[in-house]
């Protein structure tokens, strides 16, 4: 199965400053179909996963394009512009494009 | 809207069994494959089991094979995981998920919890 490596697994960011979340996976994510099925999702505390982003950078209906996801291959980056209060929480990204369906280990956004 | 709301979660003693259902409202159930995951305490995702729109075809995660059995009533709107001989490592809040063409997830349950311990 693909393994999906996420770096930092912790973000501590100042209100208004950017951030960045790196996404690694052990092959490639480019289906024989053309698409890169790479999503981001987010989960905030003691709240369920909610997605943000599809198609390694289609943003999901209602998600703020302050959300930017960016890739290709085996990296893959989401930034958030601006973060908010209400962006803290716990960051997953996920790949289906080769089953089993597999996710990163997450990383925590926090607000210093 | 739509909608997943999961039941049927608890404190299990190792060894048991029990059933979780996921009702969903707001779209055409039968029109979609339906899965579940699950999430240790502290812990990421992990898949654990899908079914196809007329449960003709299912899959679960290699490490709960053999314990698991999903199934959906399509005429009910619901979704169904069984889960057999019950673990300390089964723990963990099971939510269901709408897998949509695009190949991610759109919609999530709010997730039930499930327990096992002594």
């Amino acid at each position: 199965e693909i393994v999906m490596t996420q770096t930092p697994l912790s973000s501590p960011v100042t209100l208004g400053q950017p951030a960045s979340i790196s996404c690694r996976s052990s092959q490639s994510l480019v289906h024989s179909d053309g698409n890169t099925y790479l999503s981001w999702i987010q989960q905030r505390p003691g709240q369920p996963p909610r997605l943000l982003i599809y198609k390694n950078s289609i943003r999901f209906s209602g998600v703020p394009d302050r959300f930017i996801a960016t890739g290709a291959g085996t990296e893959f980056t989401l930034k958030i512009s601006r973060v908010e209060a209400e962006d803290v929480g716990v960051y997953h990204c996920m790949q289906a494009t080769q089953f089993p369906i597999t996710f990163g280990q997450g990383t925590r956004l926090e607000i210093k | 809207e739509v909608q997943l709301v999961e039941s049927g979660g608890g404190l299990v003693q190792p060894g048991g069994s029990l059933r979780l259902s996921c009702a969903a409202s707001g779209f055409t159930f039968s029109s979609y494959w339906m899965h579940w995951l699950r999430q240790a305490p502290g812990k990421g995702l992990m898949w654990v089991s899908r079914i196809n729109t007329d449960g003709s075809s299912k899959d679960y995660a290699d490490s709960m094979k053999g314990r698991l059995i999903i199934s959906r009533d399509n005429a009910k709107n619901t979704l169904f995981l069984q889960i057999y001989n019950l673990r300390a490592e089964d723990t963990g809040v099971y939510y269901c998920a709408r897998r949509t063409v695009t190949g991610t997830y759109d919609y999530w349950g709010q997730g039930a919890l499930v327990t096992v311990s002594s």
